[in-house]
Formats: C-alpha cells, structure tokens, sequence
C-alpha cells in the first residue's frame, strides 16, 4: 500500500461544469502525477508535479489545471467539463529505490461527462 | 517522440499453456522499463522491472528481459494460471521527471 487515496471515486457531471479531482498521499514524496486511462490508449500523463508550486504538462494536458499548495495534496482540475473527458483517472507517486525510482498508482476516479 | 507498442489487446491462452506478451518500445533515451498488471476495479500494479540493457524482471513466475538491440520487453511465463487474468500495461521511463509512457494494454484472460 502506498498510502495514496483518491476523492472521489465516482462521479457524473454535466457538460461546462467544473469539477476537481483529489489525491492524497501520506509519505511526502515529491512527485506525483495524474494520468487518465481510456481503452485501446492505456496510460496517458496529463500533468505532474515535482514539488510544491512546481508542476509541468503531460502529453494530454488541454483542458486540465493542477495545483499543488501542500506535499500530499495534488489536485486535478477540469474548468469546463466535456464529453471527451470522460475517462478514469489515476493519480501516482513516484518512490526512490535503490535501484532506481517505481510509481505507485492510486485506486482511481471514475468520472462521466453526460 | 517516445512510444511503447504491445500488439496483442487480448490474448487467451488455457490454463498450462506458455504464454508470451509483446512490447516493443522506440526512444533516443535509456530507459528503464517495466510490466505493470491491472485488476478489475484497482490501479495499476507494479509487477516486474528491468533498470538497463540485459537486466531481467522476474515476479511470480513471469520473466522479461530488457533487449537493447531489438528494442524489447516481451513478458513470458512458462505455465499460466487462471489467477494471472488481468491487463498487463509495458511502460517505459526516462528523464529527470520519471514520468512513464504505456503501452496500450494486454487482456490476458486464462482459460480453464
């Protein structure tokens, strides 16, 4: 267990809305990351974050913001919600190890667009 | 730019068989790459990892061996069970960042 949870697990919005992810984690690692996971594509980073105030865009970023005011807290906001983002997102944590770092992912979000 | 290629979406073997699950990746880096497995309702897991060239993962029987000259991670395992059914993600990471790239995704679904 890496000690990563995710809020809310499920969610259903309407188009326009906004709507902001949650993750938290409990070790103070300073990376961590948000991914959504849609079929046939995998895994795709939307944003990181290297440490507090500090993050940087994925390969997915358009039409989503991430803040980081607190180490365990990385949050993932849509300003205005649209079908295509209907997906179900990941948040991670990358953890040194002596041979190298791993990430430990969350249990994910659900969110639907209608 | 990077990118990581498993060419199977669904493979079904039956319970004994051997199995092998593509991965093949393209970057100018070197990276480390690993095997992550996915259950119904969960986040991905990490199931094995090789850090460089020649390296070999292992984890609960399943092997991949990082091939720098033929740009490969095939997951091998020499007897399936009905308990290994899951999605198998290969991811490659690079960079300061340690930001991963996937691949598509494999359904493994083992027959009984």
């Amino acid at each position: 267990d890496a000690g990563i949870t995710q809020s809310p697990r499920h969610k259903v919005t309407e188009t326009g809305t906004p709507v902001t992810l949650r993750c938290h984690q409990t070790e103070n690692h300073r990376y961590m990351y948000w991914y959504r996971q849609d079929p046939g594509h995998g895994l795709r980073l939307i944003h990181y974050s290297y440490g507090v105030k500090d993050t940087d865009k994925g390969e997915v970023s358009d039409g989503y913001s991430v803040s980081r005011s607190k180490t365990e807290d990385f949050l993932l906001t849509l300003e205005s919600a649209t079908s295509s983002q209907t997906s179900v997102y990941f948040c991670a944590i990358s953890v040194r190890q002596p041979e190298g770092s791993e990430q430990y992912f969350g249990p994910g979000t659900r969110l639907t667009v209608t | 730019g990077d990118s990581v290629v498993q060419t199977e979406g669904q493979v079904l073997p039956s319970e004994g068989d051997s199995l092998i699950v593509n991965c093949s990746y393209e970057t100018t880096q070197y990276p480390s790459l690993f095997w992550y497995v996915q259950y119904p309702g969960e986040g991905p897991q990490l199931h094995l990892k090789a850090m460089k060239a020649n390296d070999k993962g292992r984890n609960k029987g399943f092997e991949a061996m990082y091939r720098k000259e033929t740009t490969s991670f095939h997951l091998e395992k020499d007897s399936v069970q009905e308990s290994d059914s899951a999605v198998y993600f290969c991811a490659l990471r690079f960079g300061s960042a340690r930001q991963l790239t996937f691949g598509s995704g494999t359904q493994l679904t083992v027959l009984p």
